[in-house]
């Protein structure tokens, strides 16, 4: 199975900073990636979709990139909104597996 | 607006038996494979079983492979998932997915005796 390592686990900043954060998969999954947030007890959102595109309704400051193997999420100029845990599906093929998580905490 | 509504959830000892449905809405259901996924209190998310469009393909994870069954009907726009020999550690909240359209609010199984 194709593996995923997100990186951090946790990560705390100020609001305005840029904060980044990474998936690498094992092996080339194209670009069949997204990106989500969680806040507790909510369902996952979507945030970026084939790895680059915003989905509508996501604030701008929200961006992805990356192909075959590494990937990166960044939000620019961090609100407090924010907080919540993030992390990276690849369903290039089966099974699907995610990423570890992000828990992004506001300092 | 993409919506993915989860029923089915509750409380049944180990053992036993739920069926799970999830009705969609807002955009072309039958043209999608669909896929359930599940996240244990306090865990990571585990994708669980996808159904292709016609139902020609199905996969499960080896942790419910034999035990969960997931079908479709295009004509109501709903996904299944029939959960037989529930244990303990299938207490999750499910959720019904399609990567890059959207997720459910999903729905919370609990195990116990």
């Amino acid at each position: 199975d194709i593996q995923m390592t997100q990186s951090p686990s946790s990560l705390s900043a100020s609001v305005g900073d840029r904060v980044t954060i990474t998936c690498q998969a094992s092996q080339d999954i194209s670009n069949f990636l997204d990106w989500y947030q969680q806040k507790p007890g909510r369902a996952p959102k979507l945030l970026i979709k084939t790895a680059s595109n915003l989905e509508t309704g996501v604030p701008s400051r929200f961006s992805g990139s990356g192909s075959g193997t590494d990937f990166t999420l960044t939000i620019n100029s961090l609100q407090p909104e924010d907080i919540a845990t993030y992390f990276c599906l690849r369903y290039d093929d089966f099974p699907y597996t995610f990423g570890q998580g992000t828990k992004l905490e506001i300092k | 607006e993409v919506r993915l509504i989860e029923s089915g959830g509750g409380l049944v000892k180990p053992g036993g038996s739920l069926r799970l449905s999830c009705e969609a809405s807002g955009f072309s259901f039958s043209g999608y494979s669909m896929n359930w996924v599940r996240q244990a209190p306090g865990k990571g998310l585990e994708w669980l079983s996808s159904i292709s469009s016609s139902s020609s393909y199905i996969y499960y994870a080896d942790s419910v492979r034999g035990r969960f069954t997931i079908s479709r009907d295009n004509a109501k726009n709903s996904l299944f998932l029939q959960m037989d020999s529930l244990r303990v550690e299938d207490t999750a909240v499910y959720y019904c997915a399609r990567p890059s359209v959207g997720w459910g609010q999903g729905t919370l199984v609990t195990v116990s005796s």
